[in-house]
């Protein structure tokens, strides 16, 4: 069973608006999250993390967010940018273990 | 540094024959991942390996895929025989160890399609 979440496949933004990416978790275990994102006929690259200990981390443009009691983590572009246009995957581990990841959002920003 | 190297990039197959996927990961990363994307289960990591040695296979989907890294620079996924619900993306990743908080840099990936 899919243990990280990400009910929304797609999401189309104006430019210069903010994109919010959304994932959910079940395993209460997971302590820490990453955020990759993918361009077609690329692998997916690393954009930013986030450890259990804190509830925000922000990165230029891009801030993510964790509930560590909603098990939920999200991600925000501001603003977006049609450079962002791209499929956003979650990922999520425990201590020593490997990372689940999500099945993705593909996000369109339209100039 | 070249990243993560895979191949073939494409590869279509019909079905029965044996595939084999090709991965050269970032040199002195000493942990490899493969992983499967469908759209609908997303990212699934198939099999990883710690200094060459594999770790947990339990995400191979069944005896018909095998791994192996006979040195650290080199791996292959192998499907045999290939059946047309195999289609998918598989990637490669690597990272510089395991149980720690390091990125995974992920190779462009395969595309198999299994006619």
């Amino acid at each position: 069973d899919q243990q990280v979440k990400q009910n929304s496949p797609s999401l189309s933004v104006q430019e210069g608006r903010i994109s919010i990416l959304n994932c959910d978790y079940t395993n209460s275990m997971f302590d820490y999250f990453l955020w990759y994102k993918k361009y077609p006929a690329e692998g997916p690259t690393f954009l930013i993390s986030i450890s259990s200990i804190k509830d925000k981390n922000e990165d230029g443009r891009f801030t993510v967010f964790l509930n560590k009691s909603a098990k939920h983590l999200s991600l925000h572009i501001v603003p977006s940018q049609p450079g962002d246009s791209a499929v956003y995957f979650c990922a999520a581990s425990a201590v020593g273990n490997q990372f689940y990841f999500g099945t993705g959002t593909s996000l369109t920003v339209i100039p | 540094d070249a990243g993560v190297i895979q191949s073939p990039r494409h590869e279509v197959t019909e079905m029965g024959q044996e595939v084999t996927l090709r991965c050269k990961p970032i040199s002195g990363h000493n942990s490899l991942f493969w992983y499967r994307q469908t759209m609908m289960r997303g990212l699934e990591l198939l099999i990883y390996f710690n200094n060459n040695v594999p770790i947990d296979d339990s995400g191979m989907p069944e005896d018909r895929f095998s791994a192996k890294m006979p040195n650290a620079s080199f791996s292959t996924l192998k499907i045999q025989p290939s059946e047309p619900r195999d289609s998918a993306v598989y990637f490669c990743a690597s990272s510089p160890r395991m149980g720690g908080r390091e990125t995974q840099y992920f190779g462009p990936g395969t595309r198999l399609l299994v006619l």
